[in-house]
C-alpha cells in the first residue's frame, strides 16, 4: 500500500516571501505524484502532477514541485507567495497499475499574512 | 465544463436516520470516486466505479454505507442508521479513463450527525 508523509501540518509565512511544503511517499510500485489545494469550505483542485518524463512539474500560478525517486520525495515550492495562496494543501499518490484510488497526506495549512 | 457537482452541501441529522447524497460527475468521465474527509485529515477513499459498475470498496464502507451508479451517470451515497463517527465531508471526484488521468473533485457535503 502507498502511504503520504507531509512533514509540516503548519506554515506561516509572508506575502511574497518563499514557501515550501514537503511531501515524502513510500510505495513498493511505481507511482503518479499530485498536489492538489483546498480552500475553506471547498472541494480540492488539482494544483500539479508528475506522470513520467521532467522531474519538475509546473502549474499556471507559479508552483512548482520537484519529483525525487531516491528520496522518494515530491515538495512544492512557491518563490513569492500571495495572500490568496492561503489555503490548505494535500500530496496524493496512487498506484500506477491501479490508478484510481488516491492515498493522501493530512494536509498543510498555508497562511500567508501581509 | 461544468464541474463536479454535489448535494446536499450541508446535511445536519439526528443519529439513527438515513442519509443520501448525490453526485453528478463531469459529463464526459466514465469513473467516479466517493471519498471521506474528518477534520485536519486528508480523503480518504470510499469506493470507485468506472461506469456503472463499483469496483472497488474500502473496508471504511461499513454495511451501513451504500454507493450505487445507474446508468453510469449520477451517483448516490447512502448512510443507514448514522452514527456520530459518521460526521464528516463526504466528497466526490470524476475522471476520464486512462493512466494518470488526474480526478476532479466536488465541493462536498458535509454531513453533522446531532
Amino acid at each position: 500500500a502507498q502511504s503520504v508523509t507531509q512533514l509540516d501540518s503548519q506554515v506561516p509565512v509572508f506575502e511574497e516571501a518563499p514557501v515550501e511544503l514537503r511531501c515524502n511517499y513510500s510505495s513498493s510500485v511505481s507511482v503518479y505524484l499530485f498536489w492538489y489545494v483546498q480552500y475553506p469550505n471547498q472541494g480540492l483542485q488539482l494544483l500539479l502532477k508528475y506522470l513520467s518524463g521532467s522531474t519538475l512539474v509546473e502549474s499556471i500560478n507559479g508552483f512548482e514541485a520537484e519529483f525525487n525517486k531516491s528520496q522518494t520525495s515530491f515538495h512544492l515550492r512557491k518563490p513569492s507567495v500571495h495572500i490568496s495562496d492561503t489555503a490548505e494543501y494535500f500530496c496524493a499518490v496512487t498506484k500506477r497499475s491501479n490508478d484510481y484510488k488516491l492515498s493522501f497526506g493530512a494536509g498543510t495549512t498555508v497562511t500567508v499574512r501581509a | 465544463d461544468t464541474g463536479v457537482s454535489q448535494n446536499p452541501r450541508h446535511k445536519i441529522t439526528k443519529r439513527g436516520q438515513n442519509v443520501t447524497f448525490r453526485c453528478d460527475p463531469i459529463s464526459e468521465h466514465n469513473r467516479l470516486y466517493w471519498y471521506r474527509q474528518t477534520l485536519g485529515q486528508g480523503p480518504e477513499f470510499l469506493t470507485y466505479f468506472q461506469n456503472e459498475a463499483q469496483l472497488e470498496k474500502s473496508r471504511l464502507l461499513s454495511d451501513r454505507f451504500s454507493a450505487e451508479r445507474p446508468k453510469g451517470s449520477f451517483s448516490t451515497l447512502e448512510i443507514q442508521r448514522t452514527e456520530q463517527g459518521d460526521s464528516a465531508m463526504y466528497l466526490c471526484a470524476s475522471s476520464s479513463g486512462g493512466q494518470g488521468q488526474p480526478q476532479h473533485f466536488g465541493d462536498g457535503t458535509r454531513l453533522s450527525i446531532l
